[in-house]
């Protein structure tokens, strides 16, 4: 069966400093892979998603980019974090065809202070 | 794209009592609805989905229920439980070319009351 892994689960990590958050999901191949944030509101705003190795879209211009390194890892980063990415971050995958169903990792909780 | 409203944004029940979430989308071309559970510190569960062909789909308690003239879905729980309590979104997606990027609503809170 497919899993997803996200990590870590919470960070705290003071204004300025660099981001990674990474994720990877098994038993899947080709997968779309997205990257959410929720804030405050409880809405989910796509950030980034990819259909494969080294291709990203994004769909907000922000201060964080995405990669996908290898076929099931997702990173997302920053190099110098603001308070205003403070938040709840998902990652998610589906299939890249026959299914449209997305399932979720458990987030990462960051707090920049 | 694709705008999801979702509605309303809190809804406390009594335990027993059924729950009612609705939402609309505005692209046409959406044929894809999934419902989604999140529990406080987790990332949300699929629950249920609806394809554009099928205008209901029961699993248990909760039921779905699309009408594409309108534009609108909603999610029907009956009989509910404290462990109902979550915030559900709603998502609806415009497939094309093997790719599928839901867009989400806002969420709506449900709290049921022991």
């Amino acid at each position: 069966s497919q899993t997803i892994h996200q990590w870590p689960a919470t960070l705290v990590q003071p204004v300025g400093s660099p981001l990674s958050l990474e994720c990877t999901v098994e038993g899947t191949s080709n997968p779309n892979l997205y990257w959410y944030r929720q804030a405050a509101g409880r809405g989910l705003q796509l950030l980034f998603y990819s259909v494969g190795i080294g291709q990203i879209s994004s769909e907000v211009p922000q201060n964080l980019s995405a990669s996908r390194p290898q076929d099931r890892q997702f990173i997302l980063s920053s190099k110098k974090l603001l308070l205003s990415d403070s938040g709840f971050y998902l990652c998610a995958w589906s299939a890249l065809l026959g299914t449209e169903k997305a399932f979720f990792g458990q987030g990462t909780r960051l707090t920049v202070v | 794209g694709e705008n999801v409203e979702q509605h309303p944004s809190t809804l406390s029940v009594q335990e027993g009592d059924s729950a009612v979430i609705k939402c609309t989308y505005s692209d046409s071309a959406s044929n894809y609805f999934p419902w989604y559970k999140q529990e406080l510190g987790k990332g949300p569960q699929l629950i249920i989905d609806i394809r554009s062909n099928v205008g209901e789909k029961k699993d248990q308690r909760i039921a779905v229920t699309l009408n594409k003239t309108a534009k609108h879905f909603s999610l029907h729980i009956t009989e509910t439980q404290p462990e109902d309590s979550a915030v559900y979104f709603c998502a609806a997606s415009p497939s094309s070319g093997g790719s599928y990027i839901p867009t989400f609503g806002r969420g709506t809170s449900l709290i049921v009351h022991p």
